[in-house]
């Protein structure tokens, strides 16, 4: 599975749109980009994945390159309770070992 | 609802006990995946059964152990070989079409060996 790129921390003012970046400059045609989040002592939340469109869900937006080395997801209008740790995973569907989960990014919604 | 339920959410054992910590599913989802995490660290996986009575060693199996016998069930025991076993355990699951929608997590069980 191709690595991913994340900044550690990211800050967001409430209402405002989140925009996470992620760089997978090895990504292979058949890996997937997903995105997970993690607030503090939960198990991680699935948000949204793709392959290389854009994709919308009622939570985000994922945005990827034409490219596909990396991509960004959207939160429209952040809350307080979007503040928590983001992860970027690439991984192609037919593997049958884990997702990986990196360091993400720990994105604070500030009021 | 359906969902994944990791019992107890909190655990303390004495050093050199083995620990065993539940994860049950009712999504029925084949797969089913062991992850540890310490603190501001990512998650790294421990183990994971793809089907009943089969599993597969992650990145960190030493010094624990697994079983799959029944598809809702994957428990995992942590042993008294395992060096550091302070963390926060996470167990997952995922359907077969799991490009679809991806992996379901529980709440966590956050052990502290004293």
């Amino acid at each position: 599975d191709a690595k991913t790129t994340q900044p550690p921390s990211m800050d967001c003012a409430e209402g405002r749109a989140a925009n996470l970046p992620c760089n997978h400059s090895t990504i292979s045609g058949n890996e997937y980009v997903y995105w997970y989040r993690q607030i503090h002592s939960q198990g991680p939340q699935y948000i949204i994945h793709g392959l290389k469109n854009n994709e919308t869900n009622e939570m985000a937006s994922l945005i990827i390159t034409e490219d596909r080395k990396s991509s960004t997801l959207i939160l429209p209008h952040a809350t307080l309770r979007d503040t928590a740790v983001y992860y970027c995973i690439v991984r192609a569907y037919y593997n049958n070992n884990d997702m990986r989960f990196g360091a993400g990014t720990r994105l604070t919604v500030k009021p | 609802d359906g969902g994944i339920t990791q019992s107890p959410k909190y655990l303390f054992r004495k050093e050199g006990q083995n620990v065993t910590l539940s994860c049950e599913q009712n999504l029925n989802h084949d797969a089913m995946y062991w992850y540890r995490q310490d603190p501001g660290q990512g998650l790294r996986l421990i183990y994971y059964s793809q089907i009943v009575n089969d599993f597969q060693k992650g990145d960190i199996a030493e010094g624990y152990s697994v079983s799959r016998e029944k598809k809702e069930s994957f428990p995992l025991t942590v042993t008294s070989a395992q060096k550091n076993p302070t963390a926060f355990y996470l167990c997952a699951s995922s359907p077969r079409d799991r490009e679809r929608y991806g992996y379901t997590f529980g709440s966590g069980t956050r052990l502290t060996v004293v």
